[in-house]
């Protein structure tokens, strides 16, 4: 597609439900970001997949909250018996990855992101 | 680890200037982004600083001195359009991103 894709754009689940939110990034871009944002907060990091490379997942809050990639395209973030505190935007960004010393512009596309509500 | 600082907010009239400032410790650096975020907005690209200097793009500016790890935002000609979260964001091999600026614009 023209731009990064995320879905759905809105959920409410009960507490204690699991959620699966899906990104799909733009075309070609090997690089993919997951971050939450709280209302009024800035973008908070949970996890970096790029190529085949093991991801970084050291912005996952808990172990409730788990992300693949299949086939280096689709990602798919789980969260797991969720809680009222995991209510947020969940935003998606993707991008060709940076290479060091050069002036290659390697920013980031985002999505419209996917509101959580948990009750 | 990474730390970015940037105000919370800031406020300035119509056609006035402003700037925003972001201060980053890194473990590493490929380029530093400005993003603009308006109320239930994803972000959106504004600037990318990899060398020292200034870039220029319409009424927006962005500086980089990565010696003293700090960049800036500069907006001219405010306009009410302006109204937004500014967002510095850093790029060691991952982006990361400071809590954003919120800048008012008053007539």
């Amino acid at each position: 597609g023209a731009g990064v894709s995320q879905s759905p754009s809105n959920k409410v689940t009960e507490k204690g439900k699991d959620v699966e939110l899906r990104c799909d990034p733009i075309s070609g871009h090997t690089a993919l970001y997951w971050y939450r944002q709280s209302l009024g907060q800035g973008l908070e990091f949970l996890i970096y997949f790029q190529g085949n490379s093991a991801p970084d997942k050291s912005g996952l809050p808990s172990d409730r909250f788990s992300a693949e990639r299949t086939g280096g395209s689709v990602s798919t973030l789980t969260i797991q018996r969720t809680q009222q505190e995991d209510s947020a935007v969940y935003l998606c960004a993707s991008s060709i990855p940076s290479r060091g010393g050069t002036r290659m512009n390697t920013e980031a596309f985002f999505g419209q992101g996917t509101r959580l509500t948990v009750v | 680890g990474q730390n970015i600082d940037q105000p919370t907010e800031m406020t300035a009239t119509e056609g006035a200037i402003v700037q925003i400032n972001c201060t980053y410790q890194t473990s590493g650096f490929n380029g530093l982004f400005w993003y603009q975020q308006h109320a239930g907005e994803a972000p959106t690209f504004l600037s990318y600083n990899v060398l020292d200097g200034l870039e220029e793009k319409g009424r927006f500016s962005s500086f980089l001195s990565r010696s003293k790890g700090y960049s800036y935002l500069l907006l001219k000609e405010l306009q009410m359009k302006d109204s937004a979260s500014y967002l510095c964001a850093v790029n060691d091999y991952k982006l990361s991103f400071g809590a954003g600026t919120t800048v008012t614009v008053r007539a």
